[in-house]
């Protein structure tokens, strides 16, 4: 079982779409969690952070269920620049961030 | 540009050759890291330094590759004797420990075809 895993769609919506997105990870030790965005041939960049208690920047709303070992991302009124691959990362005690394949996002109008 | 920088951003090479990148991370930051992405995977970990100690390498990481951060500041990651499976693209990730999440901040990477 891979410690990270997503799925890697594509999610093909319409603008102004909800759509959201989970993760589950394999290693009940793990400390910190987050979302990146990565367009095609570009580097990975921080989407955001995923707090215990949940937490929301804008469109983007992300949760994360410790008991159930999985995170979740929701983008509401999605919009065409939102097209990309969001990649789940799950960091444990040994500070090694652990990604998940990412999962594809179409927008389409 | 005060980001994590990498050189070159592509490289195209002949199986066999041997290459060699750069990771310049951003300056504060303790943790480097090398990262190994390949079409529709998410970026895969090789290795890892705290400062200059390579605290940890994946069993990705063949005796044809070998790390080095001898200052603590930039990093260099070899190949030697490449083969057309070492084609992708390798990413640099710098961490600043004391930062309370310790997010990943990374290069825009290095593209290696191998021909």
């Amino acid at each position: 079982r891979k410690e990270v895993e997503q799925d890697p769609g594509p999610f093909n919506v319409p603008e102004g779409a909800t759509v959201a997105f989970n993760c589950t990870y394999s290693n009940s030790a793990s400390q910190s969690f987050f979302w990146y965005r990565q367009d095609c041939r570009k580097e990975p960049k921080l989407l955001m952070s995923v707090y215990s208690s949940g937490n929301e920047d804008g469109r983007f709303t992300a949760q994360l269920n410790r008991a159930s070992q999985y995170i979740s991302l929701l983008i509401r009124d999605s919009k065409l620049s939102d097209s990309a691959t969001y990649l789940c990362v799950v960091r444990g005690g040994s500070y090694i961030p652990t990604f998940g394949r990412g999962t594809s996002l179409i927008v389409h109008p | 540009d005060t980001g994590v920088s990498q050189d070159p951003r592509h490289k195209i090479t002949k199986r066999g050759q041997n290459v060699t990148f750069r990771c310049d991370p951003i300056s504060e930051h303790n943790r480097l890291y090398w990262y190994r992405q390949t079409l529709g995977q998410g970026p895969e970990f090789l290795t890892y330094f705290q400062n200059e100690a390579q605290l940890e390498k994946s069993r990705l990481l063949s005796d044809r590759f070998s790390a080095e951060r001898p200052k603590g500041s930039f990093s260099t990651l070899e190949i030697q004797r490449t083969e057309q499976g070492d084609s992708a693209m390798y990413l640099c990730a710098s961490i600043r420990l004391q930062a309370p999440e310790g997010e990943a901040f990374f290069g825009q990477g290095t593209r290696l075809t191998v021909v």
